[in-house]
């Protein structure tokens, strides 16, 4: 299958500094990307849905100054987590869709947030 | 999107099926079941995914009901790697976002 990356697999910040998470869509272009944040014993939650070259939609609740998501390129989307603090530490995932003639979205591997 | 859902837990035997259910009653006429799995700490995996047939390939099966308002993933010798935790969820593309349910914590025992 299709592969999504994530840079970097874990990041230890401190608080009040910005972290900037990458997907990549290795293989094919993604003109949707997916931006979910994982809590321990937690199921995903979706925070936004990243089209390339509009903005970015928004779930409830997640903060869009907080959280900026770009998606410049059809194989690149950016999640910068700014002004972070102890409350932010969360496992990060992307995901892709819109590989030509399939149906599956498929996940990156996750970023694991610590901020001190 | 149809609401799906799923037990929380179960077990399984090393070397035997492992049958996970999943009701899906609002499902629409053009959304397909898809079901993934995350392993602890990893991003989720895709599985497998079915509209109305019932469809197999390397990793599982599934068994999708004629009135299509549940289905079944099945791993036919679960192995200890298979302990995750399994998502079942109804999409139309892979446009569509999805939103995660608990989904059913598989442990296998040895």
């Amino acid at each position: 299958g299709a592969v999504v990356s994530q840079h970097p697999s874990w990041v230890i910040c401190k608080s009040g500094t910005s972290v900037k998470i990458e997907c990549r869509s290795l293989d094919f272009q993604a003109t949707t990307m997916f931006w979910y944040r994982q809590f321990p014993k937690q199921s995903l939650m979706l925070m936004a849905t990243s089209n390339e070259g509009s903005k970015a939609t928004y779930e409830q609740g997640v903060e869009k100054d907080k959280f900026l998501i770009n998606h410049a390129s059809l194989t690149l989307s950016t999640l910068t987590v700014t002004s972070a603090h102890p409350e932010d530490s969360s496992f990060y995932i992307c995901s892709a869709g819109g590989l030509a003639g399939g149906h599956e979205q498929f996940f990156g591997p996750g970023t694991r947030l610590t901020v001190l | 999107d149809a609401k799906t859902t799923q037990p929380p837990s179960m077990d399984c035997a090393e070397g035997r099926a492992a049958n996970l259910p999943c009701n899906h009653s609002t499902i629409s006429g053009n959304e397909y079941v898809y079901w993934y799995r995350q392993i602890h700490s990893q991003g989720p995996q895709y599985i497998i995914h079915g509209l109305k047939n019932n469809e197999t390939n390397e990793m599982a099966s599934l068994i999708i009901t004629e009135d299509r308002k549940s289905s079944t993933l099945i791993l036919p010798h679960a192995t200890l790697r298979d302990t995750a935790v399994y998502y079942c969820i109804a999409l139309k593309t892979s446009y569509d976002k999805v939103i995660f349910g608990p989904g059913t914590s598989l442990s296998v025992i040895p």
